[in-house]
């Protein structure tokens, strides 16, 4: 099962930071923190990962918290090719012995509006 | 393009009849992975290999499921003595060495009539 609480849905206007939560409660101290996003009809795609510090790459910046039991997603300028489901997972990473598969939630459907 | 790439992308199929799909990981990936998808919920893990070698199954791949990668190139799903409830979006990845990243394909859906 998944173990972390995702919004259903969020809206974000074209141009502005889309900022999307993640509860992951009982994260344990060698778990990582992944999102992935689903655009429409596509497979997920990778985004961004972290453990405590927060991280930034070209696509988005992860911001989590100090007890690591939330963190949030920032996109900081939305198009609406951004227009997907983002889904927040947490692991083991592969180079400590971590387990292979992603286990999916429900994800947030982020609608990027013009 | 150098990406995962899966085929068929659609397949429409009646039940009781066994159907493969193939996937092409990203050259020179030595992990491979299926999952499947239904609709409004994520992606469900099914299987993953390492090179050739079969490594894990999830309880879903049932004994009507068969997956292959012989030669550690490219995979096959089987589903055989197709079912209803088999309709999904079967999705395949691969990732390289110890990388946490894996790279989807577009997946095949599958409908049983």
């Amino acid at each position: 099962d998944a173990k972390t609480t995702q919004p259903t849905s969020m809206d974000c206007a074209e141009g502005r930071a889309a900022n999307l939560p993640c509860n992951h409660s009982t994260i344990s101290g060698n778990e990582y923190v992944y999102w992935y996003r689903q655009i429409h009809s596509q497979g997920p795609q990778y985004i961004i990962h972290g453990l405590k510090n927060n991280e930034t790459n070209e696509m988005a910046s992860l911001i989590i918290t100090e007890d690591r039991k939330s963190s949030t997603l920032i996109l900081p300028h939305a198009t609406l090719r951004d227009t997907a489901v983002y889904y927040c997972i947490v692991r083991v990473s592969r180079t400590q012995g971590g387990s292979e598969k992603l286990v999916f939630g429900k994800g947030t459907k982020l609608t990027v509006n013009p | 393009d150098t990406g995962v790439s899966q085929d068929p992308r659609h397949k429409i199929t009646k039940r009781g009849q066994n159907v493969t799909f193939r996937c092409d990981p990203i050259s020179e990936h030595n992990r491979l992975y299926w999952y499947r998808q239904t609709l409004g919920q994520g992606p469900e893990f099914l299987t993953y290999f390492q090179n050739e070698a079969q490594l894990e199954k999830s309880r879903l791949l049932s004994d009507r499921f068969s997956a292959e990668r012989p030669k550690g190139s490219f995979s096959t799903l089987e589903i055989q003595r197709t079912e209803q409830g088999d309709s999904a979006m079967y999705l395949c990845a691969s990732s390289l060495g110890l990388a946490d990243e894996q790279f989807f394909g577009p997946g095949t859906r599958l409908t049983v009539l």
